[in-house]
C-alpha cells in the first residue's frame, strides 16, 4: 500500500526556518515524482513544486521559486519542503503528493499525505 | 500559467440528484485533467484522471468527460458521503494548477 506520512504541525515565529517532511512507503521512492501543495482558506490549492527523487530533478512554480526549497533523501525515502525565513503569509496546510503513475496520462497528484499545518505568528 | 475556472462555485442538492460541475482551462490541455474530492479536515482524494478515467476504488456514479478546454464531472446519483468540495487540476504543463473548487452541500 502506497503511504505518504507527513511530519506534525508546526508553530513558528516570522523569520524562523523550518523543514517539514514526507516519508513514503509501499513503493520504490526513486520511481515517482513527489509534489508539494499549499492550501489556504483564501487561495485554495496551490501547486508549489515537484521533485523526482531518482535524480533530484526539481521544478518550482514561479510563485514559489526562491521562497522554498524542495529536496529528497533517498536513503530514508523522505521528501522535504523547507523555508529559510518564514512569513506570516506562509501560514497554511501543506500536502505532499505522489504522481499516480510514471506515464504522462497518470502524471498527476494521485496519492496524498495527510497534511502538515504550519502556523507562523509572532 | 494555465488558469482553471470552475462553475458553479457552490451548489445545493439532494440525495439521489444528478450533479454536474464544469471546469474550463485557459488554453488547451488535451485530456490532462484530474478531479479531486476534499472533505473538511482531510487531504484531497483523486477521483478521475485523464479527464475520464476512474481512479481505482472510486464508485462508478462518478464520471468525467471533456477534452481541450472544457470538462465536466458528473455524479449520477448523489450519496450522503458525496457532500464535499470538488477541484479540477490540469497536468498538461508546469506549474500544475487547480480550479478554485465547487462546494456541494445538502439542499
Amino acid at each position: 500500500e502506497v503511504q505518504l506520512v507527513q511530519s506534525g504541525a508546526e508553530v513558528k515565529k516570522p523569520g524562523e526556518s523550518l523543514k517539514i517532511s514526507c516519508k513514503v512507503s509501499g513503493y520504490s521512492f526513486t520511481d515517482y515524482w513527489i509534489a508539494w501543495v499549499r492550501q489556504t482558506p483564501g487561495k485554495g490549492l496551490e501547486w508549489m513544486g515537484i521533485i523526482y527523487p531518482g535524480d533530484s530533478d526539481t521544478r518550482y512554480s514561479p510563485s514559489f521559486l526562491g521562497q522554498v526549497t524542495i529536496s529528497a533523501d533517498r536513503s530514508i525515502s523522505t521528501a522535504y519542503l523547507q523555508w529559510s525565513s518564514l512569513r506570516a503569509s506562509d501560514t497554511a496546510m501543506y500536502y505532499c503528493a505522489r504522481h499516480l503513475g510514471a506515464y504522462d496520462s497518470s502524471a498527476f497528484e494521485g496519492y496524498w499525505g495527510q497534511g502538515t499545518l504550519v502556523t507562523v505568528s509572532s | 500559467d494555465i488558469q482553471m475556472i470552475q462553475s458553479p462555485s457552490s451548489l445545493s442538492a439532494s440525495v439521489g440528484d444528478r450533479v454536474s460541475i464544469t471546469c474550463r482551462a485557459s488554453q488547451g490541455i488535451s485530456n490532462y485533467l484530474a478531479w479531486f474530492q476534499q472533505k473538511p479536515g482531510k487531504a484531497p482524494k483523486s477521483l478521475i484522471y485523464a479527464a475520464s478515467r476512474l481512479q481505482s476504488g472510486v464508485p462508478s456514479r462518478f464520471s468525467g468527460s471533456g477534452s481541450g478546454t472544457d470538462f465536466t464531472l458528473t455524479i449520477s446519483s448523489l450519496q450522503p458521503e458525496d457532500f464535499a468540495t470538488y477541484y479540477c487540476q490540469q497536468y498538461s504543463s508546469y506549474p500544475r494548477t487547480f480550479g478554485p473548487g465547487t462546494k456541494v452541500d445538502i439542499e
